[in-house]
């Protein structure tokens, strides 16, 4: 099984409201990612969780905020978001972030997020 | 400098045909991995196929074969008896030392349509 799932599938929020998207893996991984990606873009990379634990920050703007409460889960919370951040937030899995240059990302069905 | 490259921003190919997508790479390391997603217009990335650098053979799974060139640091995806379900975004990815773990760069992708 190597399914990653999203929730919500659809997200419209106001640029005053709080938000959160929610990813859940029951595969072991250890490793966690999520990217945001525009239409007709590649996936940019946002956030890595190694161990439940935030490794990697890729200059993200502070009104993104995740959180790894255990192993399986990865929230990224949303707060006073603005119009150019709709997009596609798709979540990822993988064995181990570690340096191991084999190691497959699974990617969940993603959020489609609009902000208005 | 852009790391992964798709030269073919779309591809069109009939049904029961093979088709090549290009991808060419850079990097210095001796040691990365080479993958292969495809997305549909549903939005799920959704892993293909994996090449080593240290990996001697091509890699296939099914009808997807990778043409792995290491010394021209290509990785062309090889479909073979297309199929209508086939049309979608392809992105090549390669995954490579960052800051201590290992991430994942996209090319800007290959749209391939298959036609009847």
């Amino acid at each position: 099984d190597t399914e990653v799932t999203q929730t919500p599938k659809h997200l419209v929020m106001g640029m005053t409201n709080k938000k959160s998207l929610k990813c859940e893996q029951h595969m072991g991984h250890r490793a966690m990612y999520w990217y945001k990606q525009k239409a007709k873009k590649p996936p940019e990379l946002m956030f890595v969780y190694s161990y439940e634990k935030l490794s990697i920050n890729e200059s993200v703007p502070s009104r993104f905020s995740p959180e790894c409460p255990n192993s399986s889960l990865l929230n990224l919370h949303l707060h006073a978001l603005q119009p150019e951040d709709s997009a596609l937030y798709l979540c990822a899995s993988s064995l181990d972030a570690d340096l191991s240059l084999t190691d497959t990302q699974y990617f969940g069905p993603g959020t489609r997020l609009t902000v208005l | 400098a852009q790391k992964i490259t798709q030269t073919q921003p779309g591809m069109f190919v009939q049904e029961k045909e093979a088709v090549t997508l290009d991808c060419t790479y850079d990097t210095s390391d001796q040691s990365y991995g080479l993958f292969w997603y495809k997305q549909p217009s549903s939005g799920e990335m959704i892993f293909l196929i994996y090449q080593g650098s240290y990996d001697e053979q091509n890699a296939t799974e099914g009808r997807y074969s990778l043409n792995f060139q290491k010394a021209r640091k290509s990785a062309n995806l090889v479909i073979s008896a297309s199929q209508l379900g086939d049309s979608a975004m392809y992105f090549c990815a390669m995954r490579e030392p960052n800051s201590g773990y290992s991430t994942l760069t996209f090319g800007k992708g290959t749209m391939l349509l298959v036609s009847p």
